[in-house]
């Protein structure tokens, strides 16, 4: 089975230009998190969706940034206009309660924003 | 609120050396799961284990054992004669279980070196 899928794995763009992050979780998940990774914060929890809802955004830092689950198998996480100290490796994730309620990680996307 | 503590930012070991990584965790919850995840050096997040807050039973697999104590809030990650490879960042996670979905809180994690 394909696990969480995150596109592009690498993005590099110049401050001020929008950023959107993709990402396909696992088939039949009904749970999708973003995180974004950095040294100063760790792994930080931005938004998450439950049956393509969102539940919980408290920890998208700002208005620039924007989550979207239009369907159980596609999100999108969008910056805009993107900022230096937005550089970090974002992490999608999905899971579901029949599978022990354990996340399964994509690889990530290493956003860095000169 | 929930929240996940691991005082230990980085270890340093020996190979062959046992390690134990601290995790403390504060929920109001009485159902609660907690995880262990390894980050490797290549940066994917790979899930270890997972325990719910009704099972207090200490588990080991391999070289992996993990301590659980609710007495203390703990749930305390063993990697015993540490090798090389086990060199990686560990998270500590708790997720509680609301009706209506989940969400993860993770610890800062541990960076553990283990030293040839």
């Amino acid at each position: 089975d394909a696990g969480v899928i995150q596109s592009p794995r690498h993005e590099v763009t110049e401050m001020g230009q929008e950023v959107t992050l993709r990402c396909k979780p696992i088939s039949g998940h009904n749970s999708l998190f973003w995180y974004r990774q950095t040294m100063m914060r760790g792994l930080e929890l931005l938004i998450y969706f439950n049956n393509n809802v969102p539940i919980d955004d408290s920890g998208m830092p700002e208005d620039r940034f924007s989550a979207k689950m239009p369907n159980a198998s596609f999100s999108t996480l969008k910056i805009q206009p993107s900022e230096p100290r937005d550089s970090a490796v974002y992490f999608c994730a999905s899971s579901n309660r029949a599978t022990n309620e354990k996340l399964f990680f994509g690889s990530g996307t290493q956003l860095s924003v000169l | 609120a929930q929240k996940v503590t691991q005082a230990q930012t980085e270890i340093s070991v020996v190979e062959k050396e046992d390690v134990t990584l601290d995790c403390v965790y504060e929920t109001r919850d009485t159902t609660y799961y907690l995880f262990w995840y390894k980050q490797p050096p290549s940066g994917e997040l790979v899930f270890l284990i997972r325990r719910n807050s009704f099972d207090e039973q200490n588990e080991i697999s391999g070289r992996y054992s993990w301590n659980f104590q609710k007495s203390t809030s703990s749930f305390n990650f063993t990697i015993t004669a540490s090798q090389v490879v086990d060199s990686a960042v560990y998270f500590c996670a708790l997720s509680e279980d609301p009706n209506y979905g989940q969400n993860f809180v993770f610890g800062p994690g541990t960076r553990l070196s283990v030293l040839p």
